[in-house]
């Protein structure tokens, strides 16, 4: 059972364009939605993360929107450059003795010059 | 860099073979876990551990077993290796469970090919 659904699975965006990728879940107990990226040969590492007492998140370039009623998130990067070419992972985690952070199937984003 | 060490980084092994990965962190943080990637899957975990001797089952640990008998190493086994186990291995720590941050950092990747 896949609680965390991600789309789309690739991405192919011009420089300067806003690309946004999906992420719904299914558990109402998640209370830690973050954002990982990760670059080809390397580990992923955390971007940005949001709680759904908010529904926006800005830190940079990187954007979350926040969609509690919808069990919905999505991440939207600004002016993207191609050095923004990455797969990004959405996540999420909570409840009660839950130590695992339960990830989506990941988005491979492509900024063309 | 997070303190983050796993090792081997590349091994090619045939079926059967029992193989292990050893993840050392030097951040004394609590939390470890493993992860495995592969295409179309994204990242699933396999065992994570919140203290010494203290382990859990992730989403996929059917053929794979732990141990922790030190804050910084955390050893991934494979009794009995299957080509289906081929994959980049992941470790992770953290320094927050279930109320802290949650962020995770990661090691830079076993990859494991079993033939």
């Amino acid at each position: 059972q896949q609680q965390v659904k991600q789309s789309p699975q690739s991405l192919i965006v011009q420089k300067g364009g806003i690309p946004i990728i999906n992420c719904a879940y299914e558990n109402t107990a998640f209370d830690y939605f973050p954002w990982y990226q990760q670059f080809p040969g390397k580990g992923p590492a955390l971007l940005i993360a949001i709680r759904p007492d908010v529904s926006e998140k800005k830190e940079g370039r990187f954007t979350i929107s926040f969609n509690k009623s919808a069990k919905q998130f999505s991440l939207h990067i600004m002016d993207s450059q191609p050095g923004d070419s990455a797969t990004y992972f959405c996540a999420a985690s909570g409840g009660a003795g839950s130590y695992q952070l339960t990830f989506g199937k990941g988005t491979k984003l492509s900024v063309i010059p | 860099d997070a303190g983050i060490t796993q090792s081997p980084r590349h091994k090619v092994t045939e079926t059967g073979t029992p193989v292990t990965l050893r993840c050392h962190q030097t951040e004394n943080h609590r939390y470890m876990y493993w992860y495995r990637q592969d295409p179309g899957h994204g990242l699933r975990l396999i065992h994570y551990s919140y203290g010494v001797k203290d382990t859990d089952k992730g989403e996929v640990s059917d053929g794979y077993s732990v141990s922790r008998s030190k804050t910084e190493d955390f050893l991934l086994t494979l009794e009995s290796a299957t080509s289906s186990q081929t994959s980049v291995y992941f470790c992770a720590i953290s320094y927050g469970g279930p109320r802290g941050t949650g962020e995770l950092f990661f090691g830079e990747g076993s990859r494991l090919t079993v033939l």
